[in-house]
């Protein structure tokens, strides 16, 4: 069992707008600004595509974006397109044992 | 262009030790903060190790702690795990990646990642 809680799946078709969700505790994700979403494609390796829970590194597309809410991060992707159908994983610092922890994965499915 | 390129994997019985690398390039590797993430076949990604720039401070996800060592040499470019007492459980692609921002913060680079086997 991870320690950040993501859903396993969630879908969208072209054009729409989605959020995927990382619950955690105020030892991690609500205590902390270290939230990171990764995006991997099958046979690949991550992608960083969220950082400190709303930055973007360069190169990333602003159609995707970061916030917080408490204990749950979330991840927004608008304008969804076919190349965003990938598994998402969300990470943090967890204070409890000076680790950082990630979140069991949310497989993106693009109708 | 910022690459990271994992070495080392292979087929090891339980019991067994085992060291993988990543060699380095097109960044100041000494001013870095690197770590390993790994995954098992079909699972998410776990978190195994992280080094500071300068090497002095470590830290392990609790599955490893006592079992691997994380290093790096600066004259090679190259961030290293051992790892020792390995488990099946162990077994995973291992994947290098750089820290680009505060030590806590997302890694914004990997490597291809190796495949660990531990199996008898």
């Amino acid at each position: 069992q991870s320690a950040l809680t993501q859903p396993a799946s969630v879908s969208g078709s072209p054009g729409q707008s989605i959020t995927i969700s990382c619950t955690g505790t105020s030892n991690d994700v609500g205590g902390y600004k270290y939230v990171s979403w990764y995006q991997q494609h099958p046979g690949k390796a991550p992608k960083l595509m969220i950082y400190d829970v709303n930055n973007r590194p360069s190169g990333v597309s602003s159609r995707f974006s970061g916030s917080k809410s408490g204990n749950t991060a979330s991840l927004t992707i608008s304008g969804l397109q076919a190349e965003d159908e990938a598994d998402y994983f969300c990470s943090s610092y967890t204070s409890t044992t000076a680790r950082v922890v990630f979140g069991g994965g949310t497989k993106l499915t693009v109708l | 262009e910022v690459q990271l390129l994992e070495s080392g994997g292979g087929l090891v019985q339980p019991g067994g030790s085992l060291r993988i690398s990543c060699a380095a390039s097109g960044f100041t590797f000494s001013s870095s903060v690197m770590s390993w993430v790994r995954q098992a076949p079909g699972k998410g990604l776990e978190w195994v190790s992280v080094i500071s720039a300068s090497g002095g401070n470590k830290y392990y996800a609790d599955a490893v702690k006592g079992r691997f060592t994380i290093s790096r040499d600066a004259s090679k470019n190259t961030l290293y795990l051992q790892m020792s007492s390995l488990r099946v459980e162990d077994t995973a692609v291992y994947y290098c990646a750089k820290g680009d921002y505060d030590f806590w913060s997302g890694y914004g680079h990997w490597g291809q990642g190796t495949l660990v086997i531990v199996s008898s």
